[in-house]
């Protein structure tokens, strides 16, 4: 079946434009999570969702970042005025169920944004 | 706050090597124990995980044990191919978040 996926998969964007990136879940999937991962790094937590709840924003490093899930299903990650700090992958990941610590994440291919 | 830490790269090895990736973690609890593989040009995938103390994963001929006493999760394989070069990136589960380490990166020589 269709993984997670994620488009665009390239977003080039001039510093103080506002972005947006969006993330299709496997079907049925429950719970949703964006993750930033900045060169050589690993990816950290921005937040996550289960179905259209937004349970924990705690990991959005600014008030310039929002997300949205309004159905349940597709997310969408907004940056607005976009700083050079914010060039990175975004990766989205989703899971079947919620509330259990050894569920499997499923991650898309991710967004490389780079802001200039 | 919980972490992961794991041995920095690049790690270079001779196909059919013994390969050995460590990592210890920081975690009120006993957290799930996770390892994910991050191919060129791929996205992240689950390569094994470990639920509860002394738990082994394994897959793809990698295993790593869950450690307790050591708080601990090391990749083991016993002989690696060029096939397995790619980014592994050690993490734990809390509160429904992944928390991963920064990633070892591994090249295989042929």
């Amino acid at each position: 079946g269709a993984g997670v996926s994620q488009s665009p998969r390239y977003k080039v964007a001039k510093r103080g434009q506002d972005v947006a990136l969006r993330c299709d879940p496997i079907s049925g999937h429950v719970s949703l999570f964006w993750y930033q991962q900045a060169l050589g790094q690993g990816p950290e937590f921005l937040t996550y969702f289960q179905n259209e709840a937004q349970l924990d924003k705690s990991g959005l490093p600014s008030d310039r970042f929002f997300a949205e899930r309004p159905e349940g299903s597709v997310s969408t990650l907004k940056i607005q005025r976009t700083q050079q700090e914010d060039s990175a992958v975004y990766l989205c990941a989703s899971s079947p169920r919620t509330g259990l610590s050894y569920n499997e994440q499923y991650f898309g291919p991710g967004t490389r944004l780079t802001v200039t | 706050g919980d972490s992961v830490t794991q041995m920095e790269g690049p790690v270079t090895l001779s196909e059919e090597a013994f390969l050995t990736i460590n990592c210890t973690y920081t975690a009120t609890g006993y957290p799930s124990l996770f390892w994910y593989v991050q191919y060129p040009g791929e996205g992240l995938q689950l390569l094994l995980k470990a639920t509860k103390a002394d738990d082994k994963g394994s897959n793809k001929g990698f295993e790593a044990t869950y450690r307790k006493e050591t708080t601990s999760f090391h990749l083991e394989k016993g002989s690696v191919q060029v096939s397995d070069s790619a980014v592994y990136f050690c993490a734990l589960n809390r509160d429904d978040k992944i928390i991963f380490g920064k990633g070892t990166r591994l090249h295989i020589l042929p």
